[in-house]
């Protein structure tokens, strides 16, 4: 079966821009967690969703991030004003309930924010 | 102190080595643990889950200890293969199921 899928794999973007990242988790999974990893780094955990809503946000840095998942299936990232600190990778993660079961990873999108 | 930290490495180890590394984690209300692979410009997969009486897969075997608050991973009889890095993963249930990353352990194994 289709795994969790991420588009776009590389996004490049000026300083200032707007970027949205797309998150399409495994069918069935309930739990959608975003992390971000920087070179040499663990994924740090930004937002997690349970169903429709976000259960816990405690991870994204401030209010220029921010995640929507209406259906509770897709998950999108929106990142306002981009600052060149926000490059990294972006990982998106499904599991089949929140906690104890294991994650399933995305590829993850590269951004670059020249 | 971070919530989970990891030894960063590198651990460079002879083809047909043992090599076993831990995690520490700060929280004594964790629940799940878990080890992850990560290659270089992968996403992570799951290696294995951590029990708490202990548990092996083939070559890998995980250990709990919650009165020192770590877990440990060994890999016997090293493949070139297992040349990753490896991340462990602490869930707090009473951090409402934030599965929390350590930094990571890169282990590099040498013919």
């Amino acid at each position: 079966g289709a795994g969790v899928s991420q588009t776009p794999s590389n996004k490049v973007t000026e300083k200032g821009k707007y970027v949205e990242l797309r998150c399409d988790p495994i069918s069935g999974h309930t739990a959608l967690y975003w992390y971000r990893q920087s070179l040499g780094q663990g994924p740090e955990f930004l937002i997690y969703f349970q169903g429709t809503g976000a259960a816990d946000d405690s991870g994204l840095p401030n209010d220029r991030f921010f995640a929507v998942r209406p259906e509770g299936s897709v998950s999108t990232l929106k990142i306002q004003r981009t600052e060149r600190g926000d490059s990294a990778v972006y990982l998106c993660a499904s599991s089949l309930g929140a906690g104890s079961s294991p994650l399933h990873f995305g590829n993850g999108t590269r951004l670059t924010v020249t | 102190r971070k919530e989970v930290e990891q030894d960063p490495g590198p651990f460079n180890v002879p083809e047909g080595a043992t090599v076993a590394f831990n995690c520490t984690y700060s929280n004594s209300a964790s629940q799940s643990f878990f080890w992850y692979r990560q290659d270089c410009r992968k996403e992570p997969k799951l290696l294995m889950s951590v029990y708490s009486s202990g548990n092996e897969d083939g070559r890998f075997t995980a250990q709990l200890n919650r009165a020192s608050q770590y877990i440990s991973l060994l890999i016997r009889d090293s493949k070139l293969s297992d040349s990753a890095t490896y991340l462990c993963v602490v869930n707090y249930k009473a951090a409402g199921n934030k599965l929390t990353f350590g930094g990571g352990t890169r282990v590099l194994v040498k013919p």
